[in-house]
C-alpha cells in the first residue's frame, strides 16, 4: 500500500539541530520532498531528493535512501522561525503526490 | 497577481448548499491541483489537472467537480456540500505533471454546517 509516516511533533532548541524522519511505502518510486507549512500559511517547497544521498541547502540538508525507504530533514541553527510543520510526500509512479501527516516542530529558546 | 491565488479565504456554508472555490495561476502552469487539508492527516489530492481541457480524479474525488477551460483558472465545485467537506482547501500547480515542484495557493478554509 500507499504509506508515509512521520513523527507528529518534536521540540528543539534555539541554536541547535534537529532531524525529522520520514519513512515511506509507495507503488511506484519517483522522488521524495519535503515542505514547509507555517501555521495557517500554504506549505512552500524545501527540498526534491529522488537520487540515494544527501543533498545541502544553507541549513536546511535533505537525505534519501532508496533501498531503506527512507528520508530526512536536517534543520541547523534552529531559529524560531523555523516553528512550523514539516511534511514529507513521496512522488508515485503517475507523478502524484503521497503525503505524511507532518512533523510540527516547536522551537523553544 | 502574483503565483496562485485562491477565493473567498474563508467561508461557512449550509449543507446542501453549492458553492466553488477559485483557483487562479499566473505562472502558464500546464498542471493545477486540489487538495484537503484537515487536521492529523495528509494533505489528500482531489482533482487535478494535467493541461487546459483535460482533467483527472484523484484520492478523494467524491462530492467534488473540476473545470480547467483555460490554463490559468481551475475552479473546484461542490454541488450540495456536506459536513464532512469542512477542510481547508489548497489550490497548487506545477510546469508540468512530472515536474519537481508544486507552488501552493494561500488556502480557502470551508466549514459547512
Amino acid at each position: 500500500g500507499q504509506n508515509i509516516d512521520q513523527p507528529t511533533e518534536m521540540t528543539a532548541t534555539e541554536g541547535a539541530i534537529v532531524q525529522i524522519n520520514c519513512t515511506y511505502q509507495t507503488s511506484g518510486f519517483n522522488g521524495l520532498f519535503w515542505y514547509q507549512q507555517h501555521a495557517g500559511e500554504a506549505p512552500t517547497f524545501l527540498s526534491y531528493n529522488v537520487l540515494d544521498g544527501l543533498e545541502e541547502k544553507g541549513r536546511f540538508s535533505s537525505f534519501l535512501s532508496r533501498s531503506k525507504g527512507y528520508s530526512y530533514l536536517l534543520l541547523k541553527e534552529l531559529q524560531m522561525k523555523d516553528s512550523a510543520s514539516y511534511l514529507c510526500a513521496g512522488k508515485e509512479s503517475n507523478y502524484q503526490l503521497i503525503w505524511g501527516a507532518g512533523t510540527k516542530l516547536i522551537i523553544k529558546p | 497577481i502574483a503565483g496562485i491565488t485562491q477565493a473567498p479565504t474563508s467561508q461557512i456554508l449550509a449543507a446542501g448548499r453549492r458553492m466553488t472555490l477559485r483557483c487562479t495561476q499566473d505562472m502558464r502552469h500546464n498542471a493545477m491541483y486540489w487538495y484537503r487539508q484537515d487536521l492529523g492527516l495528509g494533505l489528500r489530492l482531489i482533482h487535478y489537472s494535467n493541461t487546459a481541457g483535460t482533467t483527472g480524479k484523484g484520492e478523494v474525488p467524491d462530492g467534488y467537480s473540476v473545470s480547467r477551460a483555460n490554463t490559468d483558472d481551475f475552479p473546484l465545485t461542490l454541488a450540495s456540500a456536506v459536513p464532512s467537506q469542512t477542510s481547508v482547501y489548497f489550490c497548487a500547480s506545477s510546469l508540468g505533471l512530472e515536474a519537481d515542484t508544486q507552488y501552493f495557493g494561500p488556502g480557502t478554509r470551508l466549514t459547512v454546517l
